[in-house]
């Protein structure tokens, strides 16, 4: 069955340090690829997407993640986070060509230390 | 912007009751979506809908759930006899229509405590 894993579970960060937040998928065929943030108390927000193209996306807030096909990652970036930052960040996979719904990762809760 | 909304936000419930959980969606929205997380766990698909249909489902969506669209606006979720297990964080999701992206907008969640 297609998963997404999430490599770090709680991080943990000062402010103005560099973030990375690892992601895994399984699965061989075309996929987009998704990040979700939710913060404290609010909504699931999509931070970026692909879908094709640029395997480097920009997204809201600062945040970029890099899609690279031979390793089935898709790593979220921010090169200095915010205190504002702090929240739960979801990867998700979908497969275009298979079905609809959206396979998320078990989150990774991000807290900023002022 | 507009938001896909739920309500409540926090139900808590009896095990063996009924409960309703209401969400609504995005107004030019075609295609709805259930998914739940169980504490500590990650996000799963329940169900999606699409013309006043259920377009799939997954193994947990049993025949203790329902989904409607009673006045087309409201996108409910129905547990008919809640277990312990069902508790959990449910979120309702829409979007407009096909796209390659397939890009969901998702309300902000009930939380359902089963006692």
């Amino acid at each position: 069955a297609q998963s997404v894993s999430q490599h770090n579970h709680h991080v943990i960060l000062s402010e103005a340090a560099s973030l990375e937040l690892g992601c895994n998928y399984s699965y061989g065929g075309t996929v987009n690829l998704f990040w979700y943030v939710q913060y404290p108390g609010q909504h699931l927000q999509l931070l970026l997407k692909y879908f094709s193209g640029d395997p480097l996306v920009k997204g809201i807030k600062g945040f970029e993640a890099e899609f690279i096909k031979s390793k089935f990652s898709f790593n979220l970036r921010k090169p200095s986070v915010q205190w504002s930052d702090t929240a739960e960040y979801f990867c998700a996979v979908n497969l275009p060509n298979r079905d609809d719904k959206i396979i998320f990762g078990k989150g990774t809760r991000l807290h900023i230390l002022p | 912007e507009p938001e896909v909304t739920q309500t409540p936000s926090h139900q808590v419930t009896q095990m063996g009751q009924e409960v309703i959980l209401r969400c609504v969606p995005i107004s030019n929205h075609l295609y709805f979506y259930w998914y739940r997380q169980i504490l500590g766990q990650k996000v799963e698909f329940l169900v999606s809908f699409y013309n006043n249909e259920i377009s799939e489902k997954s193994e947990i969506f049993d025949d203790q759930f329902s989904v409607e669209r009673p006045d087309g606006s409201n996108f409910t979720l129905k547990i008919r006899s809640t277990k312990l297990e069902d508790s959990a964080m449910y979120f309702c999701a829409s979007k407009t229509s096909w796209t390659p992206t397939n890009e969901q907008f998702f309300g902000p969640g009930t939380r359902l405590t089963v006692l």
